[in-house]
């Protein structure tokens, strides 16, 4: 069936390091794939979106691209910052949303 | 911030009784939909709305009923709560479903705790 696999936490890391979290998925037909991320005692908000292959979706100095050919969606950063900590969630949609179960990164001054 | 309130924001209930959670948008969007967060599972969909009384079951809909008699309430009905349905629960909203990839816009949650 469809779904997200992606890399479990906490991810940490001194603040100006470079960020990598995985992110693969299955799925029949053609998803579209989305980074979202939950700040502390809130819901989660849309970070970015690549609606096909090769697209590359990015904010907030985020980025991630859209690789139909190894399935997946990796989230980089080039220079996490304190204020980034939080947790992370990989999703994709064909009829549904469908989420990975969350990577929570910790970034320390 | 989309316009979505969930309440109550904390509930503490016993086993056994009924527990209704709502969900409240301004925004006129058609499809509304209750997930469940734990640990280790990240988002998982309980039920959803395609519009005013069309409802249907997502991945863990068990032991959860849900209403919609207006566009802007959705309401999530535990009719026995259990310890397992111990969560915390969000609501979110979309202006469509599906490949056409809109996205989905969170409330803020509500943390519920079966004693």
């Amino acid at each position: 069936g469809d779904s997200v696999t992606q890399m479990e936490g906490p991810v940490t890391l001194s603040e100006e390091a470079f960020l990598t979290i995985n992110c693969t998925y299955t799925a029949t037909g053609y998803p579209s794939l989305f980074w979202y991320v939950q700040y502390p005692g809130e819901g989660l908000q849309l970070l970015l979106k690549a609606t096909k292959a090769d697209d590359k979706g990015s904010n907030k100095g985020f980025e991630a691209t859209y690789r139909k050919e190894t399935t997946s969606f990796h989230l980089e950063k080039g220079s996490v910052q304190v204020s980034d900590s939080a947790v992370y969630f990989c999703a994709h949609t064909t009829d549904k949303l469908i989420f990975g179960t969350g990577t929570r990164l910790q970034v320390f001054p | 911030d989309a316009g979505i309130t969930q309440s109550p924001r904390h509930k503490v209930t016993e086993t056994g009784t009924p527990v209704t959670l709502r969900c409240h948008q301004t925004e006129n969007h058609r499809y509304m939909y209750w997930y469940r967060q734990d640990p280790g599972h990240g988002l998982r969909l309980i039920h959803y709305s395609y519009g005013v009384k069309d409802t249907d079951k997502g991945e863990v809909s068990d032991g959860y009923s849900v209403s919609r008699s207006k566009t802007e309430d959705f309401l999530l009905t535990l009719e026995s709560a259990t310890s397992s349905q111990t969560s915390v629960y969000f609501c979110a909203i979309s202006e469509s479903i599906g490949s056409d990839n809109s996205p989905l816009h969170f409330g803020n949650g509500t943390r519920l705790t079966v004693t």
